[in-house]
C-alpha cells in the first residue's frame, strides 16, 4: 500500500517568507508526527497529533511554527517569517495509533532551504 | 532530559563481515527502543522495535538487543552486504508520551 507522502520534496524560500509543508499519512493511521532533521541538531521532535485530541506542541521551537491536521488525515506544517536557521529536512511520520507498540512510518521528507 | 548517543559516528567494514552498532541512553525509564536506517535523501525505515520488557528482536540478518538497566542497545548485522550501507539511528520512547528521542546516528559503509 501507499506509504507516508510529503510535498514538496524540496523548497527554497527567501528569509521572511511563509512556507507550508504537507504530509499525507498512511490511510487509517490515527497518529501523525512531525520531526526536523538539521546538521548539528540531529533529528528532533516537533509536534504530534492523535485522533481528535489536542496536539502535543511541546517540540515546536518558536511561535512561528504551527501545524494543523484536517479531518484526521492530511497535516500541514506552517513556518511563518522563515529564518536561515529553519533550513532543515522536515520529516513526517504516522502510526496506527499513538501507543508504545506501534511503529512509526516515515515519509521521505521536505528539504527546506532558507536563503 | 533523555540523551541518546551512538558511537562510532561512522564505520567502514569489508563486505561479509559481521558488525555491531551501539546505542546508549541516559534515562532507563523507556517504553521501547527502535532502530531505523536512513538512506541519503530518503526518510527513515524502521528495522526493529524492542519493547522495554524484551531483551532482543530479530529480523533476517539483523538482531537488536536491549539492556535497559545499563541504558544500552546494540544492533548486530550478520554477513554485511553493500546494500546495508546507510545511516543507522536508534530512538527511545519514554513512558507517558509519544515523543521519540533520536541518537545522532552511525554512518555505515560496507566495502565491496
Amino acid at each position: 500500500g501507499a506509504g507516508v507522502s510529503q510535498s514538496p520534496s524540496n523548497k527554497v524560500t527567501e528569509k521572511g517568507k511563509d512556507v507550508e509543508l504537507r504530509c499525507d499519512p498512511i490511510s487509517g493511521h490515527t497518529a501523525l508526527y512531525w520531526y526536523r532533521q538539521s546538521l548539528g541538531q540531529g533529528l528532533e521532535f516537533l509536534i504530534y497529533f492523535q485522533g481528535n485530541s489536542a496536539p502535543d506542541k511541546s517540540g515546536l521551537p518558536s511561535d512561528r511554527f504551527s501545524a494543523e491536521r484536517t479531518g484526521g488525515s492530511v497535516s500541514t506544517l506552517t513556518i511563518q517569517r522563515t529564518q536561515q536557521e529553519d533550513s532543515a529536512v522536515y520529516l513526517c511520520a504516522s502510526s496506527l495509533q499513538a501507543s508504545g507498540t506501534d511503529t512509526q512510518y516515515f515519509g521521505p521528507g521536505t528539504r527546506l532551504t532558507v536563503l | 532530559k533523555q540523551e541518546v548517543t551512538q558511537i562510532p559516528a561512522a564505520l567502514s567494514v569489508p563486505e561479509g563481515e559481521n558488525l555491531v552498532l551501539n546505542c546508549s541512553f541516559t534515562d532507563s525509564a523507556i517504553y521501547n527502543l527502535q532502530w531505523f536506517r536512513q538512506d541519503p535523501g530518503k526518510g527513515l525505515t524502521s528495522l526493529l522495535l524492542i519493547q522495554s520488557s524484551q531483551r532482543e528482536q530479530t529480523s533476517g540478518r539483523l538482531n537488536a538487543s536491549l539492556d535497559k538497566s545499563s541504558g544500552r542497545s546494540t544492533l548486530y548485522i550478520a554477513a554485511s552486504q553493500p546494500g546495508d550501507s546507510a545511516t543507522y539511528l536508534c530512538a527511545v520512547r519514554p513512558f507517558g508520551n509519544e515523543k521519540l528521542t533520536f541518537g545522532t546516528g552511525t554512518r555505515l559503509t560496507i566495502i565491496p
